[in-house]
């Protein structure tokens, strides 16, 4: 069964700095992986998607990168702002049939600091 | 256009209970997801609907939970009799594809006293 960690469970910067975020998982057949942003009491916002033949996705400050091999994913947010505080969290798809499913991690919460 | 609506947004309920929790996704989706989001953790995954066809029920955690989606557009969860473990946020996801990007309701946070 998929297993998806995140680390750190919390990270607080202050502005303007560059951060990143880690997500690993145990099952590298995996067609691609998504980063998704929450925030307090919201649904989920879809930030990149990753195929798994692509090895980065860059959206603005945002840049995801993918190494299937190792059963990694970083999130690097360039320049913080307050407004990037939120929850991240990272999804891979569940391997064979169910590839539909998506098995997340349990998230870093970012606090940038004014 | 409108994203995926879901209602109410907050449901308290008595245990034993019955409840019903509503999604509407983007319209065209043919994918429909219902996620289940306990205090501190991720989505867990309840089931999957293709227009009308209910494809996996496999993550639903008991037969007390039941999803239905009877003309391919607007879907319901249900919970029987419902238990202090039900209390959860409730996220709906639809996608124009089983493997696009999904997009998300802001889910149903239900508690159960």
């Amino acid at each position: 069964k998929q297993e998806v960690t995140q680390i750190p469970a919390a990270l607080s910067v202050p502005e303007g700095e560059n951060l990143v975020l880690n997500c690993s998982f145990t099952d590298s057949a995996i067609y691609n992986l998504q980063w998704f942003r929450q925030d307090p009491g919201k649904g989920l916002t879809s930030l990149l998607l990753i195929q798994s033949s692509q090895r980065e996705q860059t959206s603005g400050r945002l840049n995801a990168s993918l190494d299937k091999s190792s059963g990694r994913s970083t999130l690097y947010i360039a320049a913080s702002q307050p407004g990037d505080s939120a929850t991240y969290l990272c999804a891979v798809p569940n391997s064979g049939a169910g590839s539909y499913q998506l098995t997340f991690g349990k998230g870093t919460k970012l606090s940038v600091i004014p | 256009g409108a994203g995926v609506s879901q209602s109410p947004r907050y449901k308290v309920a008595k245990r034993g209970q019955d409840v019903a929790l509503r999604c509407d996704p983007i319209s065209g989706h043919v994918s429909l997801f219902w996620y289940q989001q306990a205090l501190g953790q991720g989505p867990e995954f309840l089931t999957y609907f293709q227009n009308e066809a209910q494809l996996d029920k496999s993550g639903l955690p008991s037969d007390r939970f039941f999803a239905e989606r009877p003309e391919g557009s607007v879907s319901t969860l249900k919970i029987q009799r419902t238990q202090q473990e039900d209390s959860a946020v409730y996220l709906c996801a639809s996608s124009s594809q089983g493997s696009s990007p999904l997009h998300f309701g802001n889910g149903t946070r239900l508690t159960v006293t």
